[in-house]
């Protein structure tokens, strides 16, 4: 079953904009890690915080980890075309260790 | 430097027919390998692990099966597939046992249908 539910299913913008997305999930973590995957492609690791962190960022990609809403958030600022893709966040549960993906949410940047 | 590969690409296998899905990992030893499916618009449903040659966990009750012939070597199989099998099946790798901790490197995928 899944445990990280993204947040909006879909999410069409224009090249500059920033995007948002978010990931929400049930039981306490270790980590929350969040992946790219092209249409038809394999999936790219993006970030991975840990459960004692609260924001991370690489590149123009910030992500923020709220433990207590168990909640994350993707923020892609000043977006490109070339980030259209799909984006999951992939959750860990602290009793079983195990990793879970959520059903992603659909980015499409518009030129 | 690290690579994964995974053949084929795409399949079309009628109903009943067998399967195998071959994946191979470049550059690196010991690797925990993972067979994952990604249903139409859906997120990704862990398979299959395996932490080392011969050793397979499964994740769910299905008609599939995997193997670990070699160190770099995983390999998903089923006898006999059924229209649900098909999807866009995923092999993955990574450095530590635990999965949450590593990230993971994903191959290519293969797209199967079913008819």
């Amino acid at each position: 079953s899944q445990q990280g539910e993204e947040d909006p299913q879909a999410l069409s913008i224009q090249e500059g904009e920033n995007a948002t997305m978010n990931c929400s999930y049930k039981t306490s973590i270790n980590n929350l890690q969040w992946y790219r995957q092209n249409s038809g492609r394999g999936l790219v690791h993006l970030i991975l915080i840990r459960s004692n962190e609260r924001e991370k960022h690489s590149g123009r990609l910030r992500v923020t980890l709220d433990t207590s809403k168990k909640s994350s958030s993707l923020l892609i600022t000043a977006s490109r075309a070339a980030d259209t893709a799909s984006y999951f966040c992939a959750t860990d549960a602290t009793s079983n260790n195990d990793m879970r993906f959520g059903a992603g949410t659909r980015l499409t940047v518009k030129p | 430097s690290q690579t994964i590969h995974q053949w084929p690409a795409t399949l079309v296998q009628p109903v009943g027919s067998p399967l195998s899905l071959e994946c191979t990992v470049e550059g690196t030893s010991n690797p925990n390998l993972y067979w994952y499916r990604q249903a139409a618009g859906r997120g990704l449903q862990l398979l299959f692990y395996s932490v080392g040659i011969g050793q397979i966990s499964s994740e769910v009750p299905q008609n599939l099966s995997a193997s670990r012939p070699q160190d770099r070597q995983f390999i998903l199989s089923s006898k006999k597939l059924l229209l649900s099998d098909s999807g866009f099946y995923l092999c993955a790798w990574s450095a530590g046992w635990d999965r949450a901790t590593y990230e993971q490197y994903f191959g290519p995928g293969t797209r199967l249908t079913v008819t």
